[in-house]
């Protein structure tokens, strides 16, 4: 079974710039997550989709980001314009049916912002 | 408020010392109870899920159990392989899904 794939892996980028995450999670999942990770800190949970509908994204700093999950499936993470404390790695995770079956994580995007 | 809390923060072991990971929370209705493991640079890895008090789960020199304030990971007879940061999870009501953040091991050979 494929697992939840992110890219890009790595990105730097100059504050005031824009960025943009694509996640792809595991086929059947219908819950998607993004994470936030500082170093040092635990995921930090930024919004959770429900098929393409939006569950919660409390935490989101919606003056500067903005997510979409299309038919389901795909999901993006933009940034727009980037401070440097947002510099950190951004964790894509998915799951079968919400907070009661495990999230499997993609590998991240570390993004540095100067 | 819903809230996960890890301790400790750090623990370093000798190879072959067995210790313990708590993981206390407050969430309204629990669906859930997640173990995690993060290897620098990656993506945390689905260990366990726990649902009821009194369940424990193994894998080799694993064991997490849960009661209905904590979770406990025990590690018996480390290796340095298991060196890494160890995160809880918990599923709540509404679909919400809170990390702690992470006791990190150091394992000595």
């Amino acid at each position: 079974e494929a697992g939840v794939a992110q890219s890009p892996r790595y990105k730097i980028i100059e504050k005031r710039q824009s960025v943009a995450f694509w996640c792809n999670p595991i086929s059947g999942h219908a819950t998607l997550y993004w994470y936030q990770q500082i170093l040092g800190q635990g995921p930090k949970l930024l919004i959770q989709f429900q098929n393409n509908g939006v569950v919660d994204d409390s935490q989101l700093p919606k003056d500067r980001f903005s997510a979409e999950r299309l038919k389901g499936v795909d999901s993006t993470l933009k940034i727009q314009p980037a401070k440097l404390e947002d510099s950190a790695v951004y964790l894509c995770a998915s799951s079968f049916s919400g907070s009661n079956t495990e999230a499997f994580f993609g590998q991240g995007t570390r993004l540095t912002v100067v | 408020e819903d809230q996960v809390t890890q301790s400790p923060e750090a623990l370093r072991l000798q190879e072959g010392e067995s210790s313990s990971l708590n993981c206390s929370y407050t969430v309204s209705g629990l669906r859930g109870l997640f173990w995690y493991r993060q290897d620098p640079g990656k993506g945390p890895e689905f260990l366990f899920t726990l649902y009821s008090a009194g369940e424990e789960k193994e894998k080799e020199r694993l064991k997490a159990t849960l009661t209905k304030k904590e979770s406990f990971l025990h590690i018996t007879a480390p290796k340095p392989e298991d060196s890494a940061t160890y995160l809880c999870a918990v599923g709540g009501n509404f679909n919400k899904f809170y990390f702690g953040s992470g006791t990190k091991l150091n394992v000595k050979p």
